[in-house]
């Protein structure tokens, strides 16, 4: 999607080890959210940051952490990750509060 | 590309016809509204939304139609085509939040 990108594309990683996913946008937003994506359950929310150093959690926060340094970039950290994590992440933008949110291409992560 | 839910409600449409999908919400204080959608291996992409100010907003081809008394939203796609076929999302904000919640999804399917 243009104006966010995400990295990497596809990850396969085992039991316990970290992973840092990443959000980077081009469009100054300053909006930013993480959502997991899981048969049955939809998209939930992880994360969100509504500015440089200001996060939030969402739903399913626990087994995640989120850093923000600077505007363009949004981090999603699993610091011992664990199968259930295995996951598509999504990351979106979104400029004020209120408004719709646009979507990156998303992370495919599995953890054996 | 990923399965975004392997026991998703579907709906069947042949070309040409119109496709109706429906969607509960469940916060009374949810104002804002938005349909997604999202095809295989993608990012949930924005078709439209709508305000609790507002019971129906047209787009081209699309209608989304907002009853607050029983917290229902509809999407309704007119002509339906096969580049419709997708997962669709509906998502509600609360104005003091700057979270969307996702439902579940509805898959659509065209057959010629």
């Amino acid at each position: 999607d243009a104006g966010i990108t995400q990295s990497p594309r596809h990850k396969v990683t085992e039991t316990g080890t970290p992973v840092t996913l990443r959000c980077h946008q081009t469009e100054n937003h300053r909006y930013m959210y993480w959502y997991r994506q899981d048969p049955g359950h939809g998209l939930r929310l992880i994360h969100y940051s509504y500015g440089v150093k200001d996060t939030d959690k969402g739903e399913v926060s626990d087994g995640y952490s989120v850093s923000r340094s600077k505007t363009e970039d949004f981090l999603l950290t699993l610091e011992s990750a664990t199968s259930s994590q295995t996951s598509v992440y999504f990351c979106a933008i979104s400029e004020m509060s209120g408004d719709g949110y646009t979507f990156g291409s998303g992370t495919r992560l599995t953890v054996v | 590309g990923e399965s975004v839910g392997l026991h998703l409600p579907t709906l069947s449409v042949q070309e040409g016809d119109n496709s109706i999908i429906n969607c509960a919400y469940s916060n009374s204080a949810s104002d804002y509204f938005i349909w997604y959608k999202q095809e295989s291996g993608k990012g949930p992409q924005f078709i439209i939304d709508i305000r609790s100010n507002m019971d129906k907003r047209q787009g081209q081809r699309v209608t989304v139609l907002l009853n607050k008394t029983v917290k229902h939203l509809s999407l309704q796609i007119a002509a339906t085509q096969p580049g419709d076929s997708a997962v669709y999302f509906c998502a509600e904000m609360a104005g003091d939040t700057d979270k969307l919640i996702f439902g579940t999804g509805t898959r659509l399917q065209v057959f010629p």
